[in-house]
């Protein structure tokens, strides 16, 4: 079973709109930890925030805001005022405390800023 | 650059020859995981290394892949005989601690084409 779904494979938006990008994940652990990472054209992963399950809070960063809702398991991302240089690929990425070492990522969301 | 530093960046091998990558990671990180994004598809845990040691290898493939961080130098991810089904980006990432709860910082990828 897919732990991350990322049920949105590609979006298109007009630049200045804004978006947001969904995240579902699966785990039976009381302890974990969500990210996102941004994958631009250039193929590079870059990392862009991470969470503990015990912060529920909303984080906002610049034009990025997430939302973490336990009750929904889910840790959307949105994207305000959307620019061009926002295209890329973005992934969701989950972490147990039981399977410490590695990460399951979502199958990502290409997301395509249109000047 | 302090970042995770992987090279080639590009490979290109005929079937059966082997493949080589090298990860450094960041300064002060000893732990590197490896991980292989399959066309279309998110990233999948490969193996995960501290100096010397192989930690959790339950991702890698059982037959030709082997990888490996020794005291001194990168680490090197090895694909012996490679066939078309290899061709894949493969990305080296490191932490500076162990488990859950550490961001893993990724290298910009190295897309191995097998012809």
């Amino acid at each position: 079973a897919q732990k991350v779904t990322q049920a949105q494979t590609e979006i298109s938006v007009v630049e200045k709109e804004d978006v947001t990008l969904d995240c579902v994940y699966e785990t039976r652990d009381t302890t974990y930890y969500l990210f996102w990472y941004k994958q631009p054209p250039s193929g590079e992963l870059v990392f862009l925030i991470r969470r503990n399950s015990f912060d529920e809070q909303n984080e906002i960063s610049g034009r990025y805001s997430w939302n973490f809702q336990k009750s929904t398991s889910s840790f959307n991302f949105t994207i305000t005022a959307s620019q061009v240089v926002d295209s890329a690929v973005y992934f969701c990425a989950l972490s147990e405390v039981t399977t410490g070492n590695q990460f399951y990522f979502g199958t990502g969301t290409s997301l395509t800023v249109i000047p | 650059n302090a970042g995770v530093m992987q090279n080639p960046r590009h490979l290109v091998r005929r079937r059966g020859q082997e493949a080589r990558l090298r990860c450094s990671p960041m300064k002060g990180h000893s732990h590197v995981y490896w991980y292989r994004q399959l066309p279309e598809e998110g990233l999948k845990f490969m193996v995960y290394l501290q100096k010397e040691n192989i930690i959790d290898e339950s991702g890698m493939p059982k037959e030709r892949f082997s990888a490996e961080f020794p005291k001194e130098g990168p680490s090197i991810l090895r694909i012996q005989q490679v066939v078309r089904g290899d061709s894949a980006a493969y990305f080296c990432a490191s932490s500076l601690g162990q488990g859950s709860g550490n961001t893993i910082y990724f290298g910009e990828g190295s897309w191995l084409t097998v012809v």
